[in-house]
Parts: C-alpha cells; structure tokens; sequence
C-alpha cells in the first residue's frame, strides 16, 4: 500500500464549478501536508501548505486536512481553464516528502 | 521568490553514457532533492542532501551518484545511462536543517531520452 494515494483522474469539469481533489494517507506521523500544481512541462509549484487538521483559504483555494479519517482535499471554487494542470498531494515525513500519483484536471470553457 | 534552476530542458544521450544533470538554487537553501517522474509512478525520490558534500540515498538510487561541492549546486551523474533510465528529472530545495518541514521548491525538470 502506497503512503499518500490520490486518484489519478483524469478529471474533466466545466468552467466556473467547484473542484474537489482529494487524497489519503497511511502514515498518522504525518503532521504537515502541501498541494502542488504541475502545468505540462513544468515543474510542480507548491500551492497550498497546512499543518495538522482544519482549513487554510488562499484566495480560491481551500486546503483541507482531517488527521482522524487521514484524508486531505483541494478545493477550487469559480474553476478557470489555467486551472487546468496536474496536482499533486503530499505529505511529509520524517526525512522525506511523500507524493501522490496526481490528479489531472481539465476545466472546459 | 525561489528560483531553483535545472541547466537543461531537454537531453538526448546514447547508452552506456555518462550523464550529468545539473541544478543550481539562488536562496541559500542546505536541503537538495533529486527526483524522477513517470507516468503512473509519480514522483521518486532518488538522492537528497541535507548540506555541503553531504549525501543520502532515496527510494531509487540504483544506477545514479550525486554531487554535491557548494550550497548552491547538486548535480545527478547516471554513472553509464540505459533506456530504463529515460524519464523527466526534477530538482528541489529546501531551507532548514535535516528534519524540517518547510516545502520543496521545484525547478522546471530536464526531460532526458537515452537511446
């Protein structure tokens, strides 16, 4: 069994929807957790970063982390097509982050 | 911003090669990442270094060496390239000391074809 899982998708939705992307995790000595964003070609730019369980907004995004069900989620709300990219959950360990598969996300105009 | 930057983008190299692929960091960052991405596999890790000449196997580090002989450079050697070796290879950084748990900062990759 993987640490981090994450459904690779793809996930296809229309512009101006509400996104959820959502992983989870085996490990409960995981404490802090990112969300990463990878554009084709690109490398992954970190989005999101929280610690612990709760929320954390920046702007339309909203990480979200419940530690007793060791599940973690994006939300993107009012979803643009530069929205659309690979992205990538992870969470970190002792010496090492540990990432998920990634989920491709595609918003159609 | 963190700029961490990878010399190439793309790379073409025959078997039995030597190759080195090279990163540079511009924010004094003492941890250092090399990973390996492939579809349905994500993202590897393959050697990490908390600081200076310092070096620390990852999940994959068959086949690769590492170096590192300033801050601000790390540099992954396929000591003789194979086609199981072709793959798009990321950098990362990091501030802080061994265990810390600030985010990675990634370069843009280098898409590497052996053939």
């Amino acid at each position: 069994q993987k640490e981090v899982e994450q459904d690779p998708g793809p996930l296809s939705v229309p512009e101006g929807a509400i996104v959820s992307l959502n992983c989870t995790y085996s490990n409960s000595a995981f404490q802090y957790f990112m969300w990463y964003r990878q554009y084709s070609r690109k490398g992954p730019e970190l989005l999101m970063y929280t610690y612990s369980s709760g929320n954390k907004e920046d702007g339309r995004f909203t990480a979200q982390v419940d530690k007793s069900s060791k599940y973690i989620s994006l939300f993107i709300r009012d979803s643009q097509p530069s929205d659309s990219a690979t992205y990538l959950c992870a969470a970190q360990g002792a010496q090492k982050l540990v990432f998920g598969q990634g989920t491709r996300l595609t918003i159609n105009p | 911003d963190v700029k961490v930057t990878q010399s190439s983008r793309y790379l073409v190299k025959r078997t039995g090669e030597k190759v080195f692929l090279e990163c540079v960091q511009d924010m004094d960052h003492e941890n250092m990442f090399w990973y390996r991405q492939d579809p349905g596999l994500g993202l590897r890790l393959i050697y990490f270094s908390y600081d200076v000449k310092m070096k620390e196997k990852g999940d994959i580090p068959e086949g690769y060496s590492v170096s590192r002989e300033k801050k601000e450079r790390f540099s992954l050697i396929l000591e003789s390239a194979s086609t199981n070796q072709t793959s798009m290879y990321l950098c990362a950084s990091r501030d802080s000391g061994s265990y810390s748990h600030q985010p990675q900062h990634f370069g843009d990759g280098t898409r590497l074809s052996i053939l």
